[in-house]
């Protein structure tokens, strides 16, 4: 059973680019969690999704950032117009329906905005 | 605010030696998780503890947990090389499924 996969797991923008960050969720796994870490800090929460829905979006910032899990496909997190304070090393997690106190992450990506 | 502050921040330690950190929080918690992360890499389950639980073993692990003093500590026993790597700790407090991790303390066991 292969592990919660994200790709790419390094990803160069220039200012103002879009970032796409995409993620697999362990198989049978239909929660998906994603966290930001920025450098020396511990990770911060961004959105929870299950398929095709939000359910939670407050860690999210109001604008450039959106998330999505369709019902066939990765979870995708989309930044767009990247500023350089969008550096930061982001992680995906997923969670079983009926073990969702237990989150298992996958590798990140970090993403540097220059 | 914050949830989950481990302490001490960094710790070096010889090969062979206990490694204690502690994490402290500030609301009411269903569970408390801790995690390793190795340098640039993910983070890897390490030990859940509920809050009716007061001490659960893993291997070499031990986690304490005291909800009147809202505290956790990891000991990890007999450390390894291997050992080195950054600990959070991490809440339900946010509640709705969401972790809530401390900054971390970075471990470094000597050979």
């Amino acid at each position: 059973n292969a592990g919660v996969m994200q790709n790419p797991r390094h990803l160069v923008r220039r200012r103002g680019q879009e970032a796409r960050l995409r993620c697999s969720p362990m198989k049978g796994h239909s929660h998906v969690y994603w966290y930001r870490q920025l450098p020396e800090e511990g990770l911060k929460f961004m959105v929870y999704l299950q398929k095709e829905n939000i359910i939670d979006e407050s860690g999210m910032p109001k604008e450039r950032f959106s998330a999505e899990f369709p019902k066939e496909g990765p979870s995708i997190l989309r930044i767009q117009q990247v500023v350089r304070g969008d550096s930061a090393a982001y992680f995906c997690a997923s969670s079983p329906p009926t073990r969702t106190d237990t989150q298992y992450f996958g590798p990140g990506t970090r993403l540097t905005v220059l | 605010s914050q949830q989950g502050e481990e302490d001490p921040q960094a710790l070096s330690i010889q090969e062979g030696e206990n490694a204690t950190m502690n994490c402290s929080y500030k609301t009411s918690i269903n569970n408390l998780q801790w995690y390793r992360q190795n340098s640039g890499r993910g983070l890897v389950h390490l030990i859940l503890i509920r809050s009716n639980e007061r001490e659960k073993h893993s291997g070499r692990l031990r986690v304490t947990l005291d909800t009147s003093k809202k505290s956790s500590s990891l000991l990890i026993t007999a450390s390894r090389a291997a050992d080195t790597a950054s600990y959070f700790c991490a809440t339900d407090a946010g509640g709705n499924n969401r972790l809530a991790f401390g900054k971390g303390n970075q471990v470094v066991v000597i050979p």
